[in-house]
């Protein structure tokens, strides 16, 4: 109950192309979702986050879309760039201080 | 500047040595956490402090030890190192979760340890 699945484990893209990647959970105490983006080398840094009172949050070419029904939420790339080439976790948490992380997806965008 | 920062930022070490490394963070949080990320990418929590109090403790061997000092420290000693401790081990913090609210975690650069 406490995992999040995320697919698909890799993704390649073309530049201008659009990201999609996916992530499930079953924990319904889960109450804040957030997407973390990894570039090699480095460690995880934010990218955008969303609560369930949402149905979708937008920063710039990144969208995040969440179904509280369905118990899954997406991370939507628009325009892709070589620059977002980088791994993406999706993670959920509950106010217990701890994140359960998605296996993370490796996203790579031909130029 | 650095946020959150870990030292060493590599490690070699052979079988059965004792070792530690060191975080600290200059963002005034309250929570620090150190993380284990395997070869395959997957992040895992190890430990977690919040006010220098061990908040969470996943199912680690007892082999590891974190240590937090004040509040911007958290040290992880690894005691008889093996060859699967081989990993990278992100140190992280956040300000308190606060119901409603959520909370960002900044992770430092990490700490490749490679176990001969």
């Amino acid at each position: 109950q406490q995992q999040v699945k995320q697919s698909p484990q890799s993704l390649i893209v073309q530049k201008g192309g659009i990201s999609i990647i996916n992530c499930a959970y079953e924990n319904t105490a889960f109450d804040y979702f957030p997407w973390y983006q990894q570039f090699p080398g480095k460690g995880p840094a934010l990218l955008i986050a969303i609560r369930p009172d949402v149905s979708e949050k937008k920063e710039g070419r990144f969208t995040i879309s969440f179904n509280k029904s369905a118990k899954q939420f997406s991370l939507h790339i628009m325009d892709s760039q070589p620059g977002d080439s980088a791994t993406y976790f999706c993670a959920a948490g509950d106010g217990t201080y701890k994140y359960i992380f998605g296996t993370g997806t490796r996203l790579k965008v031909l130029a | 500047d650095t946020a959150v920062s870990q030292t060493p930022k590599y490690l070699v070490t052979q079988m059965g040595n004792d070792k530690s490394i060191k975080c600290e963070q200059n963002l005034g949080h309250d929570t620090m956490y150190w993380y284990k990320q395997d070869s395959k990418k997957f992040l895992k929590i190890m430990f977690s402090y919040n006010n220098k109090e061990l908040i969470i403790n996943e199912t680690v061997p007892n082999r590891f030890s974190p240590k937090s000092p004040d509040k911007a420290h958290l040290n992880l000693h690894i005691n008889s190192l093996e060859l699967g401790d081989s990993a990278v081990y992100f140190c992280a913090s956040s300000q308190e979760y606060i119901a409603g609210g959520g909370e960002t975690q900044y992770f430092g650069p990490g700490t490749r340890l490679l176990v001969l």
